[in-house]
């Protein structure tokens, strides 16, 4: 069973700060997933990555596959960021394998 | 068009009850997913079905656990005898076709188990 680790499991930052989410997992994969999940527990899906880099607005998301390791990057934080950022693998065909989540918090 | 949609949104319940939860998937996602969320850990994966049939229900925690998807759409999870243990936010998500495509998640369905 693969084994998904999140860091930092809580974040607080100032509004206009780069933010990094990080998360390793221990058994490789064919895709990594991350979602963004607001008070309330909807969850979005942000990306879903294989290989390389992905970029959707302010938010870019990076795999290095032979690390087992991925990180979320948040340009030009702004309080609407603040929500709880879980990393997710596909393990085997379908089923995801989520970590434990990281609470972000930007201030105003 | 409308998302994955959960009822009810909340559930309280007596110890050694029964309940149902349901979910509504996109129309035309031939896969959908359950998962579990205690309060402050990521969701388990419980049981995902392709069409009608359950394709993996390694997930479910014991057999007290139990979900449908009889007509390849709603899907049902029914929980017998229900402890205090299983109080957590109940997941559902769809996606097109499993495995390739975005899972899209419904709002959750919050049980509590007095």
């Amino acid at each position: 069973k693969n084994e998904v680790e999140q860091s930092p499991q809580n974040l607080t930052a100032q509004e206009g700060e780069f933010i990094t989410i990080n998360c390793s997992y221990s058994v490789g994969i064919s895709a990594l997933h991350w979602l963004q999940q607001h008070p309330g527990g909807g969850i979005v899906s942000l990306f879903m990555l294989s290989s390389g880099k992905k970029k959707h607005g302010r938010l870019i998301a990076t795999i290095n596959i032979q690390e087992k390791h991925s990180s979320l990057h948040i340009t030009a934080s702004h309080p609407r960021d603040s929500a709880v950022y879980i990393c997710a693998v596909k393990e085997g065909a379908q089923k995801l394998v989520f970590g434990q989540g990281t609470r972000l918090t930007i201030n105003p | 068009g409308a998302g994955v949609s959960q009822t009810p949104s909340n559930k309280v319940t007596e110890k050694g009850k029964y309940v149902e939860l349901r979910c509504d998937p996109i129309s035309g996602h031939t896969a959908l997913y359950w998962y579990r969320q205690s309060l402050g850990q990521g969701p388990e994966f419980l049981i995902y079905f392709q069409g009608t049939g359950a394709a993996d229900d390694s997930g479910l925690p014991n057999d007290r656990f139990f979900a449908v998807r009889p007509e390849g759409s709603v899907s049902t999870l029914k929980i017998q005898r229900t402890e205090r243990g299983d109080s957590a936010v109940y997941l559902c998500a769809s996606s097109l076709r499993a495995g390739v495509d975005t899972q899209y998640f419904g709002p959750g369905t919050r049980l509590t188990v007095l």
